[in-house]
């Protein structure tokens, strides 16, 4: 069954250095998310992209957040210069012709 | 952020008992909504979702109850198995390709 798949499963980062967090979504899929899930919180909508291009973020995503989809399988979440509190689960998701958002299993992301 | 609560942190049932889990909405936008499990240090799991023009969608032991007067919602499990034991997460969007907006979870604990 085809799935969602991240890498890596876990990141340790110092504050200020900047991480790539890479997703390769269901081949036949067309939208992709990015949320995250900060410890003992909910699960929080970062970016959603369609057709190349970002059809929604939140506030969470400000500048020091980007979004790719360098070749036909990756979709990468990039943190420029990262703080302590972008410590979270990271989940890429992604959607086909249906309803139904599918995630893969989440980079911790330890900023330290 | 309160549009999707559930109230309930955890549950506990009987093995081969009906486990009721409940969500409640604020957002008279939201159309579709997707329950989805989660075991720690994994991704959410897709399980079952309604579309806002139904008022019951069922598959298998897994029946979710929509009740768009009250902005409720329920996933109805079963008999409840021990590997249903994990967190349990209701969500929503105002668009089927929209950014999902997410409860607290419940985490549900089925006992021999």
């Amino acid at each position: 069954e085809p799935e969602v798949t991240q890498t890596p499963s876990h990141q340790v980062t110092q504050m200020g250095q900047e991480v790539i967090l890479r997703c390769v979504p269901i081949s036949n899929h067309l939208y992709f998310y990015w949320y995250r899930q900060i410890l003992g919180q909910k699960v929080e909508f970062l970016v959603s992209f369609y057709n190349n291009e970002i059809s929604e973020k939140s506030e969470i995503f400000d500048d020091q957040f980007s979004v790719e989809r360098p070749d036909g399988s990756n979709f990468t979440l990039k943190i420029r210069s990262t703080k302590l509190e972008d410590s979270a689960m990271y989940f890429c998701a992604s959607l086909g012709g249906g309803e139904t958002q599918y995630f893969g299993p989440g980079t911790r992301l330890l900023v330290l | 952020d309160q549009q999707v609560k559930q109230n309930s942190p955890s549950l506990s049932v009987q093995e081969g008992r009906i486990s009721i889990l409940n969500c409640d909405y604020t957002n008279s936008m939201f159309d579709y909504f997707l329950w989805y499990k989660k075991y720690p240090a994994e991704g959410p799991t897709f399980l079952i979702s309604i579309s806002s023009i139904k008022d019951k969608n069922e598959d298998g032991r897994f029946t979710v109850f929509l009740n768009k007067s009250a902005k409720h919602l329920s996933l109805h499990i079963v008999p409840s198995q021990p590997g249903d034991s994990a967190v349990y997460f209701c969500a929503a969007s105002a668009h089927s390709n929209y950014q999902l907006i997410w409860g607290a979870g419940t985490k549900l604990i089925i006992k021999p």
